[in-house]
C-alpha cells in the first residue's frame, strides 16, 4: 500500500525567504505526482503535475522535483510571500489501470510578514 | 467555467438522518472523485467513477454511505443514517479523464452530524 510522508507538518519562514517543502513515498512505481495548496476552509487548487518520465516542472516562483528511485519529491518555492500561506499537499497517481490518488498529510506553512 | 460545485457548503444534522450531498463536475470532465478529508485521517477516498461508472468504491467506510452519478453532469454522496463519527469535510473532484490529468477540487461540504 502506498504510503506519502510530508515533514515538517508545519512550517514558518520570514517573507522573501526561499523554502522547500518535503514529499516522500513508498511505491515507487507511480503515473503521476501533484503538489496542491489548500486555503483554511476551501478546497484543494492544484499546483504542479509531475508526469513519472519527467524530472521536474516549474511555474512562475514553484518548482517541484521528481526522483522515482529514491522516492521523493519537493516543492520549491522562491521569494515567499504572505499570500503563500497555506497547507500544502503532495499526491501520487498509482501505474497502470484506474486513478486512486493516495494524498500525504500536508505541511502548514506561514510566512510572516 | 465555473468549476466543480458543491452542495450545500455546510450542512448540520442530528444522529439517524439522512443527508444528501450533490456535486456537480466540470463539464467535459469524465473522472468524478469524493474524498472526505478530517484532522485524524486526512484526505480519503471514498469512491470514484468514470463515465458515470462507478470503478472502485472500496473506500466507503460502511454501507451506511452510497454513492451515485446518473449522468455526467450530477453527483450525489448519501449518508443514512447519519453518525456524529461521519462529520468531516467532504470533497468532490473531477478530472478530464481517470488517469494523467490535474484533480480539481469542489469547496467541499462541511458536515456536522449531533
Amino acid at each position: 500500500k502506498q504510503e506519502v510522508t510530508q515533514i515538517p507538518a508545519a512550517l514558518s519562514v520570514p517573507e522573501g525567504e526561499n523554502l522547500v517543502l518535503n514529499c516522500s513515498f513508498t511505491d515507487s512505481a507511480i503515473y503521476n505526482l501533484q503538489w496542491f495548496r489548500q486555503d483554511p476552509g476551501k478546497g484543494l487548487t492544484s499546483l504542479l503535475l509531475i508526469q513519472s518520465s519527467q524530472r521536474e516542472q516549474t511555474s512562475g516562483r514553484l518548482n517541484a522535483s521528481l526522483d522515482k528511485s529514491s522516492g521523493r519529491s519537493t516543492l520549491y518555492i522562491a521569494a515567499s510571500q504572505p499570500g503563500d500561506s497555506a497547507t500544502y499537499l503532495c499526491a501520487v497517481t498509482p501505474r497502470g489501470g484506474y486513478q486512486k490518488v493516495t494524498f500525504g498529510t500536508g505541511t502548514k506553512l506561514q510566512v510572516i510578514p | 467555467d465555473a468549476g466543480v460545485i458543491q452542495s450545500p457548503r455546510h450542512e448540520v444534522t442530528e444522529m439517524g438522518q439522512e443527508v444528501t450531498l450533490r456535486c456537480k463536475p466540470i463539464s467535459g470532465h469524465n473522472s468524478l472523485f469524493w474524498y472526505r478529508q478530517t484532522m485524524m485521517r486526512g484526505l480519503e477516498l471514498l469512491i470514484y467513477f468514470n463515465n458515470n461508472v462507478p470503478i472502485d468504491d472500496s473506500g466507503m467506510p460502511e454501507d451506511r454511505f452510497s454513492a451515485k452519478m446518473p449522468n455526467a453532469s450530477f453527483s450525489t454522496l448519501k449518508i443514512q443514517p447519519s453518525e456524529p463519527r461521519d462529520s468531516a469535510v467532504y470533497f468532490c473532484a473531477s478530472s478530464l479523464n481517470y488517469a494523467n490529468e490535474k484533480l480539481f477540487f469542489g469547496s467541499g461540504t462541511q458536515l456536522s452530524v449531533l
